[in-house]
């Protein structure tokens, strides 16, 4: 298995542009979560999907923030406008049945900076 | 609201030195405790516990729960310069169907 796929790896914009970033979930797996790592602030979790439906949306930070989930194994997250402050790593990561196992699967992260 | 804590924040030691990384929590409905190491990429799993005073074993790496006191350690013995990365504690709440972390113990280990 491929495991979870993130694109881009790395992206550089300036402020004020629009960024999409995308997640493809491993064969089979039925939750999705989108997390952010920064160094101040840890990995924090933004939104997460249970089949297709988002479940919790509370760590999105404000409406320049939206995910969606148009099928089983995609999603994207897309910052419009974006800012400095937004500049992390954005990782996505799949599960079968989180709320039973609880292990995650990460991919591999896209690097984000706000110029 | 969940919540995790580290401690502690970083570790420098070298090889062969055996080091144990702490993990207290605070969860409204405990399912699991996990632990991740983090190298340049992602976070890779290492262990989930789900009952206390059971240790989880892999070669080098334990860990165990304490349900009642809230916390985990994880012991890593003989180390060497390839454990060099972030460990991250994870709690995943049943009810709310996430995973908290924690903001991780980065380890050092020289040669």
């Amino acid at each position: 298995d491929a495991g979870v796929i993130q694109s881009p790896r790395h992206e550089v914009t300036e402020m004020g542009q629009e960024v999409t970033l995308r997640c493809k979930l491993i064969s089979g797996h039925n939750s999705l979560f989108w997390y952010r790592q920064t160094m101040m602030r840890g990995l924090e979790l933004l939104i997460y999907f249970n089949n297709n439906v988002p479940i919790d949306d509370s760590g999105m930070p404000e409406d320049r923030f939206s995910a969606k989930m148009p099928n089983a194994s995609f999603s994207t997250l897309k910052i419009q406008p974006s800012e400095p402050r937004d500049s992390a790593v954005y990782f996505c990561a799949s599960s079968q049945g989180h709320a039973n196992t609880g292990e995650l699967f990460f991919g591999e992260g896209s690097r984000l900076t706000v110029l | 609201e969940d919540k995790v804590v580290q401690s502690p924040l970083s570790l420098v030691v070298h090889e062969g030195d055996t080091v144990t990384l702490n993990c207290s929590y605070e969860v409204t409905n405990f399912r699991s405790l996990l632990w991740y190491k983090q190298e340049k990429k992602a976070p890779t799993f290492l262990f989930m516990l789900t009952s206390s005073g059971i240790e989880k074993k892999s070669g080098r790496l334990s860990s165990i729960l304490d349900k009642k006191e809230l916390f985990s350690i994880l012991n890593i013995t003989a180390t060497q310069t390839g454990d060099s990365a972030v460990y991250l504690c994870a709690v995943l709440d049943t009810n709310a169907g996430k995973s908290t972390f924690g903001d991780g113990t980065t380890l050092t280990v020289k040669p």
